[in-house]
């Protein structure tokens, strides 16, 4: 079975403080680790994939296998990364089915 | 391109209907998949087709079918409803099956259940 625990709902750090939001996962297998964010008023998007180590809008995560996490951080947050994000996990089945398993999302708000 | 749709927005049925869900994916993507999010809670996966075919089923009961059309649309049925079934349902697409493709999320339909 595979799961994904974010153990905070909510989050609130003033315009330039650093952001860490927590994901741990649960999976058997080698797994894929995504952030999505969701914008007031807005859809569900990608942020970023542990596999394209990418630096998406300032975020960054690292897959820690030993610790089974996959934090989101960024170093000075701003008023526009308020926002819904989920981190979701996909069991490594390249062609096989798409299944995404989310967390239960935790809101980011940042003060002036 | 709008990406991808869904329709109704918002819909309200009474315990014991049946309700049909519709999406149409982003041009050219061949995979929709639906997922359920009841208020507080993350997307949970119900669906996966692919190319007309299921790929993945999640952990809902048989009441759930769903269908994906020759142009790719898709939808959800959910019989004799129940007030739990109340929930955002999201359809997502992506141009083939598997993880390695990015998934793109409709604005989701709302079901009210009374």
């Amino acid at each position: 079975a595979q799961r994904v625990t974010q153990p905070e709902k909510l989050l609130s750090v003033f315009k330039g403080a650093p952001v860490e939001l927590k994901c741990n996962y649960s999976y058997s297998g080698s797994p894929e680790l995504f952030w999505y964010v969701q914008y007031s008023r807005q859809r569900l998007q990608l942020l970023l994939r542990h596999i394209s180590r990418e630096s998406i809008k300032g975020f960054t995560a690292d897959l820690n296998k030993g610790e089974t996490s996959f934090h989101l951080k960024k170093p000075f947050a701003q008023e526009e990364d308020s926002a819904m994000y989920y981190c979701a996990l996909s069991g490594q089945n390249a062609g096989a089915n798409s299944k995404l398993t989310f967390g239960k999302g935790i809101t980011l708000s940042v003060r002036p | 391109d709008a990406g991808v749709t869904q329709s109704p927005t918002h819909l309200i049925k009474t315990r014991g209907q049946h309700v049909t869900l519709r999406c149409s994916p982003i041009s050219g993507h061949k995979s929709v998949s639906w997922y359920q999010q009841v208020l507080g809670q993350g997307p949970q996966f119900i669906f996966q087709y692919y190319e007309k075919e299921e790929r993945g089923r999640g952990n809902f009961p048989d009441r759930f079918s769903a269908r994906q059309f020759p142009n790719y649309s898709s939808e959800l049925n959910v019989n004799a409803l129940l007030l739990g079934d109340s929930a955002l349902y999201l359809c997502a697409s992506s141009p083939r099956s598997g993880s390695t493709y990015e998934q793109y999320f409709g604005p989701g339909t709302r079901l009210t259940v009374t």
